[in-house]
């Protein structure tokens, strides 16, 4: 158990809804990442946060966003759903990512499985 | 942009053999890790390698790190069914903060 928590565990909706996937970092860790894990696409990294602020972004779609509360759990919301959304989203964290001096693992949860039908 | 490549992308082995997983990436970087993954799992972190030249064992898996070729390698020794998974390696991309890019991963099935 790597002690980053993701809910729900599936999700299954239609093209055009709005979803929101929440994770909790392990105790401790400040940095939360998003990952997208898709069969076409592999493993790509969407986003991170740094204790409450955005650190850096990487293959995020405008129709997805996301935000870290003052909690530290974060939520990824993907709107106007497209059957392509369809994969494994993961959360993790660390506990450093505010300086470029990070070399701790990633420590990710089970992920959520996304069904747009 | 940087690239991470995986070879072989699926490999079938025997158990006891041994064999290693390569990966290439693209760009300088200093900082590579490991990651193991099971069947709509999560993926669980093998290791982490820091410095050109280093070298990581845990059981059968032993992982190096060449920053001068921009190589690591992933050598298992005396295969058990047990390791069969997907092996991702992943480069930290220091310059940008953008954390982990990930290579396409090497799918591993050890049979009796």
């Amino acid at each position: 158990d790597s002690g980053v928590t993701q809910t729900p565990k599936h999700l299954i909706t239609a093209t055009g809804q709005r979803v929101t996937l929440r994770c909790s970092p392990r105790s401790g860790d400040l940095s939360v990442y998003w990952y997208q894990q898709s069969l076409d696409q592999g493993l790509q990294f969407l986003i991170q946060y740094y204790n409450g602020e955005e650190r850096a972004k990487g293959n995020i779609l405008e129709r997805f966003s996301a935000q870290q509360f003052p909690d530290l759990h974060s939520e990824l919301n993907l709107s106007s759903l497209e059957l392509g959304d369809s994969a494994l989203y993961f959360c993790a964290s660390s506990v450093d990512g505010g300086d470029s001096s990070y070399n701790s693992p990633l420590h990710f949860g089970n992920g959520t499985r996304l069904t747009v039908t | 942009e940087l690239k991470v490549e995986q070879n072989p992308l699926f490999l079938s082995m025997q158990e006891g053999k041994n064999y290693t997983i390569y990966c290439n990436y693209s760009t300088t970087s200093d900082r590579l890790y490991w990651y193991r993954q099971d069947p709509g799992k999560s993926l669980e972190s093998l290791f982490v390698l820091l410095s050109n030249g280093a070298v990581k064992q845990e059981g059968r898996l032993m992982a190096s790190l060449d920053t001068k070729a921009r190589l690591s390698t992933l050598h298992i020794t005396a295969a058990v069914h047990d390791l069969s998974a997907t092996y991702f390696c992943a480069v930290d991309k220091e310059t940008s903060g953008s954390r982990l890019t990930f290579g396409e991963g090497t799918q591993l099935t050890v049979n009796p």
